[in-house]
């Protein structure tokens, strides 16, 4: 099973600002199969990326995705107020089990 | 649009089971696989397991196997998983999610809202 690791836990960033959120797999992850999804306090996940860098359809182009092999990053250009949630990596390149990192919570500094 | 709607919210004793749904829609309900993932409160997300719409074939999370089991009806385009024997732990918000991908290869878009489930003497 890949074990994936996301850090920072919290990232405290003001509106404006530029976040980076980390995700680290245990092993190298096939073909770049990893998604990040965003969410927001009592809702359900959202996709933005998959394939470690395709943005999904009507994802804001303020959210980028990059990495291969075992380093993938999530980057936010500008933070706007209703980015401030929680973010999750998934990898699903390694089967049957697919996993997901523990979560990077990007708050208002 | 795509749209997947769960089952209300659930109170559950230890030991006994608990059956959730997920209605599809919006879709070709046998072109795309349904996963189940739970979110303990407070907690991250935990993949439970994936269920072939068109011919029904199943594989679950190593963790789990023996106490989930995952069915569909094409008539209705819904999704049921059943989770038996169970505990405190099990205690979390249950997601459905259709899956892109090849088999076993999916990402996640979109999720159904939610159902929560309590296991509670």
């Amino acid at each position: 099973e890949i074990v994936l690791t996301q850090s920072p836990g919290t990232l405290s960033l003001s509106p404006g600002e530029r976040a980076i959120l980390s995700c680290r797999a245990s092993q190298s992850v096939s073909s770049n199969y990893l998604a990040w999804y965003q969410q927001r306090p009592g809702q359900a996940p959202r996709l933005l990326i998959y394939g470690a860098s395709s943005r999904d359809t009507g994802i804001p182009d303020r959210f980028s995705g990059s990495g291969s092999g075992t380093d993938f990053t999530l980057t936010i250009s500008r933070l706007e107020p209703e980015d401030f949630a929680v973010y999750y990596c998934q990898q699903y390149g390694s089967s049957p089990e697919l996993t997901f990192g523990g979560g990077t919570k990007v708050e208002i500094k | 649009q795509v749209q997947l709607v769960q089952s209300g919210a659930e109170v559950k004793k230890p030991g006994t089971s608990v059956m959730l749904s997920c209605q599809a829609s919006g879709y070709t309900f046998t072109n795309y696989y349904i996963h189940w993932v739970r979110q303990a409160p407070g907690q991250g997300l935990e993949w439970m397991g994936v269920i072939n719409p068109s011919g029904g074939s199943t594989t679950y999370a190593q963790k789990l196997q023996g106490r989930v089991t995952m069915t569909r009806d094409t008539a209705t385009s819904t999704v049921y998983m059943e989770l038996s024997s169970l505990r405190s732990e099990d205690t979390a918000v249950y997601y459905c999610a259709r899956g892109r991908g090849g088999w076993l290869k999916n990402w996640f878009d979109p999720w159904g809202q939610g159902t929560l489930v309590t296991v509670s003497s």
